[in-house]
């Protein structure tokens, strides 16, 4: 299967400040994409569906450059409660009747 | 709303005993649950895919004989880790509708 990649990080970073996380797919199949974020020991929560044109909500911002096959994950204002594990995913599909394929996450430590 | 419900959410077990781990899918069907396998710091890699009255499909390198996946209602899904050995020992979750719906996860320790 085709993979995803992601910096593991630990990005460790103080309250407000804007961190940013960087994923690459390598299937040019890909159709849907997400940021998912996962605490310690539990599942993963989607955070975000990722689309061409870009899409903000609240603190966060995501963006998706097919040609380079290359998704991001922007955090405003980092607050303690959103250290956590954030987990790029694609799909080759449109529906949910196709896996997801994750990366190994990026870890964010956000410090007072 | 909407929920994947996976227990047990965490087992202790002997080498070479079988366990077993159910998913349910509470207020929709599912006709397809995919299983994933997460060991520490790592991504979570799918073993399997399971459709509700067909014969599960199973990525490569994931024995087939060993994790059993019965899909036998719309509702329910299971996945048996059979002799389990300590290297079995990870974080299992199912997933339906494509990664809307998480199980809580089933953390497995084999000693």
């Amino acid at each position: 299967r085709k993979e995803v990649e992601q910096d593991p990080g630990p990005f460790n970073v103080p309250e407000g400040a804007t961190v940013a996380f960087n994923c690459t797919y390598s299937n040019s199949a890909s159709q849907s994409f997400f940021w998912y974020r996962q605490d310690c020991r539990k599942e993963p929560k989607l955070l975000m569906s990722v689309y061409s044109s870009g899409n903000e909500d609240g603190r966060f911002t995501a963006q998706l450059n097919r040609a380079s096959q290359y998704i991001s994950l922007l955090i405003r204002d980092s607050k303690l409660s959103d250290s956590a594990t954030y987990l790029c995913a694609v799909r080759e599909g449109f529906l949910g009747n196709t896996p997801l394929v994750f990366g190994k996450g990026t870890r964010l430590s956000v410090i007072a | 709303g909407a929920v994947v419900s996976q227990h047990p959410s965490w087992v202790i077990c002997k080498s070479g005993t079988s366990v077993k781990i159910e998913c349910r899918s509470l207020d929709f069907q599912a006709t397809t649950m995919f299983w994933y396998r997460q060991f520490p710091k790592q991504s979570l890699m799918l073993m399997a895919t399971s459709n509700e009255g067909s014969k599960a499909t199973y990525e490569q390198g994931v024995e087939k004989d060993k994790f059993l996946i019965n899909h036998a209602s719309l509702t329910l899904s299971t996945l048996t880790v059979t002799s389990a050995h300590p290297e079995d020992s990870s974080f299992y979750i199912c997933s339906a509708r494509g990664g809307a719906f998480f199980g809580q996860g089933t953390r497995l320790t084999v000693v």
